[in-house]
């Protein structure tokens, strides 16, 4: 089937407003992640979901992010308030997480938010 | 905390000629390592992690623990190599976030 879908794949937001980016994993993935890149950088971690809980929220970098995945498929990354250093591309990964093995991981294409 | 560094951000190699993508990762533990690669205009994807021990496109890696590195090479570069490549690691078995380096951008020369 398809792959890890993103949207938009673009977006431009001003200063202070609000924003939604969203991942579609694929179908019967039970893992999936967030991650931020900014320019010139690797992706960084922000948040990882097993189903609809969200394990580990470790790396969202304030509580302007938020994350969420109610019905364990289709994920939500939402900025409140941006700002220019929140400017990066958004990608999202999804993994099957077969019991006991470790599971490729399948990224998105990413969302590219720039904040003016 | 886990840091992985690719100390090259660009590196140019003739075709046909021998390859190194050099990563170097600092965990006191036993991490799982990956190279992910991006081709112009796809999206990230798998090329290898350590524990397959499989030649993908040509590539190896081995991870050496004394030297906490996890170098890619390949033995002739092709034209289709030219990518950006990404290190990573993963330390938590129970949650399988991926910690990358900084990439290197390969461009492979006719």
């Amino acid at each position: 089937g398809a792959g890890v879908s993103q949207s938009p794949r673009y977006k431009v937001a001003k200063r202070g407003q609000d924003v939604a980016l969203r991942c579609d994993p694929i179908s019967g993935h039970v893992s999936l992640f967030w991650y931020q890149q900014a320019l010139g950088q690797g992706p960084e971690f922000l948040t990882y979901f097993q189903n609809e809980a969200q394990l580990d929220k470790s790396g969202l970098p304030s509580d302007r992010f938020f994350a969420e995945r109610p019905e364990g498929s289709v994920s939500t990354l939402k900025i409140q308030r941006t700002q220019q250093e929140d400017s990066a591309v958004y990608l999202c990964a999804s993994s099957l997480r077969t019991s006991g093995g470790k599971d490729t991981q399948y990224f998105g294409p990413g969302t590219r938010l720039t904040v003016l | 905390a886990q840091r992985v560094t690719q100390p090259e951000k660009l590196l140019s190699v003739f075709k046909g000629a021998p390859v190194e993508l050099k990563c170097n990762y600092s965990y006191s533990g036993s991490p799982e390592l990956f190279w992910y690669v991006q081709y112009s205009r796809q999206r990230l994807q798998l090329l290898l992690r350590h524990i397959s021990r499989e030649s993908i496109k040509g590539f190896t890696a081995d991870l050496n623990k004394g030297e906490t590195s996890f170098h890619l090479k390949k033995p002739f570069a092709q034209e289709e190599d030219s990518a950006m490549y990404y290190c990573a690691l993963n330390v938590d078995f129970g949650n399988e976030k991926l910690t990358f380096g900084t990439g290197t951008r390969l461009t492979i020369i006719p």
